[in-house]
């Protein structure tokens, strides 16, 4: 099934230092969700972005839906040991189509 | 307030073996939506209710798969004749009615065919 270009696949960083992480679709995305799982456990929304350009903070996260609607990026600013998980963007289609496509994850380690 | 729930959390079945996977959504979400993560990759649509009709089953991966949604609340998964390559962990998500129509996942059922 058709998957999101999601970068980087996995990131090993210090307690402290800021993360970024991106993703780029060839199609264009009425919607962009950025999405956490850690393990045995379902995803869990971090933020939503509905407009193309807009900026959204979630405390130390801030994230941006792309002016061409077909990128999105995260950032994590500085990091504790409890961001450790897989981080899974997401995009959906304008209209009544609902369904998510998904990105295949970035998988954050941080060593305290 | 309860979130998703889905049951069993874990299913080992034998190749050849019918499951049933459940799922309890948020009460009065409209919209459901089932996903088929494998192992080390994101999520893959299967399907999705709206109270009880099926307005998109394009992701089921065969005719062995099939949904359904009755009341309009609940809703099960279940795989026919299961393969070794059905096996991965099955998310179900629900959303409310909006114009933003967050989903909220459960915790999933992690399926192994052996």
């Amino acid at each position: 099934g058709q998957q999101l270009n999601q970068s980087p696949q996995s990131m090993f960083i210090q307690e402290g230092e800021d993360v970024s992480m991106n993703c780029t679709s060839s199609s264009i995305f009425n919607t962009w969700l950025w999405y956490k799982q850690d393990p045995g456990e379902g995803p869990v929304l971090l933020i939503a972005l509905y407009k193309a350009g807009e900026l959204t903070s979630n405390g130390r996260l801030t994230a941006q839906f792309g002016i061409t609607r077909k990128d999105s990026f995260l950032n994590i600013s500085a990091s504790i040991p409890s961001d450790v998980g897989i981080y899974f963007c997401a995009g959906q289609y304008a209209g009544n189509n609902r369904k998510l496509i998904w990105g295949l994850g970035t998988s954050l380690a941080v060593n305290p | 307030g309860a979130g998703v729930s889905q049951s069993p959390r874990y299913k080992v079945a034998k190749r050849g073996q019918d499951v049933a996977l459940r799922c309890d959504p948020i009460s009065g979400h409209v919209s459901l939506f089932w996903y088929q993560q494998a192992l080390g990759q994101g999520p893959e649509f299967l399907t999705y209710f709206q109270n009880e009709a099926q307005l998109d089953k394009s992701g089921l991966p065969s005719d062995r798969f099939f949904a359904e949604r009755p009341e309009g609340s609940v809703s099960t998964l279940k795989i026919q004749r299961t393969q070794q390559e059905d096996s991965a962990v099955y998310l179900c998500a629900s959303s409310p009615t909006g114009a933003r129509k967050t989903q909220y996942f459960g915790p999933g059922t992690r399926l192994l065919v052996l």
